[in-house]
């Protein structure tokens, strides 16, 4: 079945320096990707999404960049804080114009930002 | 403010027993999800429902019972047969029909003493 990965499973920067996430994913179908993050004992929050109609979109402090081609999504977070330390998830949607959207997550990279 | 409650936050079941986790939300999504996290892992899908008394099993369903009686409710039975429930539990919720991602709620961790 389809999976999505990332490359790292851990990714320590200073606090201030730009922050990038890698995530490979294998179904070429998908259409919609998304990216969370999630802090210790909660529940996963958006950050931000990207149809496969476009190649970068941008958000506050985050940018997300799709590559179609090589079937890879990264995550940029510009000037990284203390609160953005946590486990950031890539996951993808295959095209669907009914029914449930069945996301499949990626493992996970923790970001740790250091003072 | 609508969002989605899971409760509750902590729970602890002994050898045997059935323990039921509950989901409630107040999007008027149609769509409800149960997963699975375990400790460095991603979430891999237990149950989900598109409508109401209708569900479908996921990945893992093996061990685990679901009910839709309500559009907002969407509880998991963790039964005796699932041999290894302690985990992080995040129900989620969503639209039909297009893409908007998922809402999640804040969790349940389960742990069998």
């Amino acid at each position: 079945g389809e999976s999505v990965g990332l490359h790292l499973p851990t990714l320590s920067v200073q606090e201030g320096d730009n922050s990038i996430i890698n995530c490979a994913y294998s179904n070429s179908a998908s259409d919609y990707f998304i990216w969370y993050k999630q802090e210790s004992g909660k529940g996963p929050q958006f950050i931000i999404d990207i149809r496969s109609n476009m190649d970068k979109r941008q958000g506050q402090r985050v940018t997300v960049l799709l590559n179609k081609t090589v079937k890879h999504l990264s995550l940029q977070i510009a000037a990284t804080q203390p609160g953005d330390s946590a486990v950031y998830f890539c996951a993808e949607s295959p095209k669907s114009f009914q029914g449930a959207q069945k996301l499949v997550f990626g493992q996970g990279t923790r970001l740790t930002i250091n003072p | 403010d609508g969002g989605i409650t899971q409760s509750p936050k902590y729970l602890f079941r002994k050898e045997g027993q059935n323990v039921t986790l509950s989901c409630e939300q107040n999007l008027n999504h149609d769509a409800m999800y149960w997963y699975r996290q375990d400790p460095g892992q991603g979430l891999r899908l237990i149950y989900y429902s598109q409508i109401v008394n209708d569900f479908q099993k996921g990945d893992i369903a093996e061990g685990y019972s679901v009910s839709r009686e309500k559009k907002e409710s969407f509880p998991l039975t963790v039964t005796s047969a699932q041999k290894n429930p302690t985990a992080f539990y995040l129900c989620a919720s969503s639209i039909i029909g297009g893409h908007d991602g998922y809402t999640f709620g804040s969790g349940t961790r389960l742990t069998v003493v």
